[in-house]
């Protein structure tokens, strides 16, 4: 099974500040064919089912701000959001869709100062 | 527009099966595939199996010899079913339409395990 690793665990910013979040596979999710990266991000509130923020690496779904920025490609991935928002208080996960089965990262918790 | 919903015991006895239903609206299941994903209480997410719109289904090798997915397509439903339960199966049960990634996803059922 394909590894996700994300890091940090857990951080802490104030509104208005730029957070970076970090994802690694074991393997590269680039397929050659296509030129995909098989690779999302979904955010989860407390008390609510993860929402599906990001597909293929960097794009956004229907709906999603633009301060969510997601980029990477092959092993290394990054979620970026520009301008955090109180709202944005969340755990977000990295998921691989390369290979079956599909598998999560352990996710970052962003907490709001 | 695209629902899902879970339905099922929210208590379970060890060594019980579990059966859970996932009931969706605005959407076919005949083209449409449907995962199953858990979430332990306070913990990350293990997708557990799926399946797809042609009716096959693939499972994670970790638990594939307890669990089953099954569906009605005429009753737009696909269900859960997982033998010989144990305490670590406490969790929130999760359907989510799949499309290699998950885009929409059931509000969850939380099932705990226990005497």
């Amino acid at each position: 099974d394909i590894v996700m690793t994300q890091t940090p665990s857990s951080q802490a910013v104030s509104a208005g500040e730029k957070v970076t979040m970090s994802c690694k596979s074991s393997q590269s999710l680039l397929y050659s064919e296509n030129k995909k990266n098989y690779l999302a991000w979904y955010q989860q509130k407390p008390g609510q089912s993860p929402k599906l923020l990001i597909s293929w690496a960097s794009t956004r779904e229907s709906g999603v701000p633009d301060r969510f920025i997601g980029s990477g490609s092959g092993t290394d991935f990054t979620l970026t959001i520009s301008s955090v928002q109180a709202e944005d208080l969340a755990v977000y996960y990295c998921e691989q869709y390369y290979d079956t089965p599909p598998t999560f990262g352990s996710g970052t918790k962003l907490e709001i100062k | 527009q695209v629902q899902l919903k879970e339905s099922g015991p929210g208590l379970v006895q060890p060594s019980q099966t579990l059966s859970l239903t996932c009931t969706v609206s605005g959407l076919s299941l005949t083209s449409n595939s449907v995962s199953w994903i858990r979430q332990p209480p306070g913990k990350g997410l293990e997708w557990m199996g799926v399946i797809w719109s042609n009716g096959g289904t693939d499972y994670n090798s970790a638990i594939k010899s307890r669990l089953s997915i099954s569906r009605d397509t005429s009753k737009s439903q696909v269900f859960l079913k997982m033998n010989s339960l144990q305490t670590e199966d406490t969790a929130m049960y999760f359907c989510a339409r799949t499309r290699g990634n998950f885009d929409y996803w059931g509000q969850g059922v939380m099932v705990t395990v226990s005497s």
